[in-house]
């Protein structure tokens, strides 16, 4: 167990439809990362969260949107789902905003049909 | 051109053998260089990182950074099928970027 928890860990839904992963990172880490990994395109950064504020975005799509709690957990919402988004999303989280020593968790997942 | 390459394999070796992973990559400003590890339908967990240029060593394993040719690689000396999984490599700008991975199979 990494510390990192994500839920749920699997998630078959309809295209067009929305969905909310969450991350609950490993106690202490203030920053959360989200990863979306599909068989051709490897592990993809979509977006950063640092104490509750965005700090990073990467190749996030507009019908995806992120934030973090003040108890520092995450959700990604995953609207208008095309078969495309199906692949394994991840969560992981630091202590700072080092870029080293993530602690990723078991991962999301999805399925569109 | 992506900016970090690593050919995915599949690679398969022999118990006991040495492997040898690499990443090529394209931005000299990543500083840190990590290698992690990740097991079929589970989360990438760090093996080992390095900063800059030079080589570190954790028991069967040494990660080599050789910045002027913009070029890293893992070894893993004595390899066990318990270390059959995929390897990525990663570096740092703002945000890890990550390799497209390489699946490793070490046949007992």
């Amino acid at each position: 167990d990494s510390g990192v928890t994500q839920t749920p860990k699997h998630l078959i839904t309809a295209t067009g439809q929305r969905v909310t992963l969450r991350c609950s990172p490993r106690s202490g880490d203030l920053s959360v990362y989200w990863y979306q990994q599909s068989l051709d395109q490897g592990l993809q950064f979509l977006i950063q969260y640092y104490n509750g504020e965005e700090r990073a975005k990467g190749n996030i799509l507009e019908r995806f949107s992120a934030q973090q709690f003040p108890d520092l957990h995450s959700e990604l919402n995953l609207s208008s789902l095309e078969l495309g988004d199906s692949a394994l999303y991840f969560c992981a989280s630091s202590v700072g905003q080092e870029t080293y020593g993530y602690t990723f968790g078991s991962g999301t997942r999805l399925t569109v049909v | 051109q992506k900016e970090v390459e690593q050919d995915p394999g599949p690679l398969s070796v022999p118990e006991g053998a040495i492997v040898s992973l690499n990443c090529t990559y394209s931005n000299s400003a990543f500083q840190y260089f990590m290698w992690y590890r990740q097991y079929s339908r589970k989360g990438p967990e760090l093996l080992m990182y390095t900063y800059s240029s030079g080589n570190k060593e954790d028991g069967r394993f040494t990660a080599q950074v050789d910045k002027s040719s913009k070029y890293i690689s893992l070894f893993i000396r004595d390899s066990q099928p318990s270390d059959s999984a995929t390897y990525l490599c990663a570096m740092n700008r703002g945000k890890l970027i990550f390799g497209q991975g390489t699946e490793l199979s070490v046949k007992p």
